[in-house]
């Protein structure tokens, strides 16, 4: 199993520039969320999606939109990046709130 | 306001016995997790309270008391490879989510 994976690693953008982030993951779990980190930080919640066709904003959702895809997949968006979305961003998914399954992480460079 | 707060650093030496704090403001605050990362890399679950009193799992304990909003992590026999970032996340209210701590580095001297 895979378990959680991201595309792409690392990534550069120059502002007002649009991309995808891309997660999935082959645990068959119902929850899905993005998390963003900045550096010295603890991980904030962008958005979350309890079930396939749901989703909910978390602490950080401003300038950001996700798509429940399928149970698998959850993308999410920047349709015109800044630079103060320069950061690494975290998919995860669980059965259980408490207990994250993270993937690797996505490194965005807004210039 | 839902926040978690964690000391920044932690240093200890090899072997020896360590405790990271975790203390919290919010209401309606559902269990405590643990949760470790190693240089930027994908976090990875540890520990959950989800009632008063200590868990333990191998050389890791963590511990909640819900009436003081306060929780910690004790890892024991300290390894080199312990050398990582921990946070301490709790879920408000019955919901799908988590709100996480600023983390703290622990660094494992020989």
């Amino acid at each position: 199993n895979a378990g959680v994976t991201q595309t792409p690693k690392f990534q550069v953008l120059k502002t007002g520039q649009s991309m995808t982030l891309q997660c999935a993951q082959d645990m068959n779990h119902n929850s899905m969320y993005w998390y963003r980190q900045d550096p010295g930080m603890g991980l904030r919640l962008i958005y979350y999606s309890a079930s396939e066709g749901t989703t909910d904003k978390g602490e950080v959702p401003n300038g950001y939109n996700v798509s429940r895809l399928n149970k698998r997949e959850f993308s999410l968006r920047l349709e015109s990046a800044a630079p103060s979305q320069t950061s690494v961003y975290f998919c995860a998914s669980s059965e259980a709130a408490y207990e994250q399954y993270f993937g690797p992480g996505t490194r965005l460079t807004v210039t | 306001g839902q926040s978690l707060e964690q000391p920044s650093e932690v240093t200890a030496v090899e072997g020896a016995i360590v405790q990271i704090n975790c203390t919290y403001q919010t209401s309606g605050f559902y269990g405590l997790s643990w949760y470790q990362q190693h240089d930027g890399g994908a976090p990875t679950f540890l520990s959950y309270n989800a009632l008063d009193g200590l868990e333990e799992t191998g050389r890791f304990s963590s511990f909640l008391s819900r009436s003081d909003s306060y929780g910690y992590l004790l890892l024991q026999e300290l390894q080199m490879k312990d050398s990582a970032s921990y946070f301490c996340a709790g879920r408000p209210g019955n919901t799908g989510k988590l709100i996480f701590g600023q983390g703290t580095t622990l660094q494992v001297k020989p």
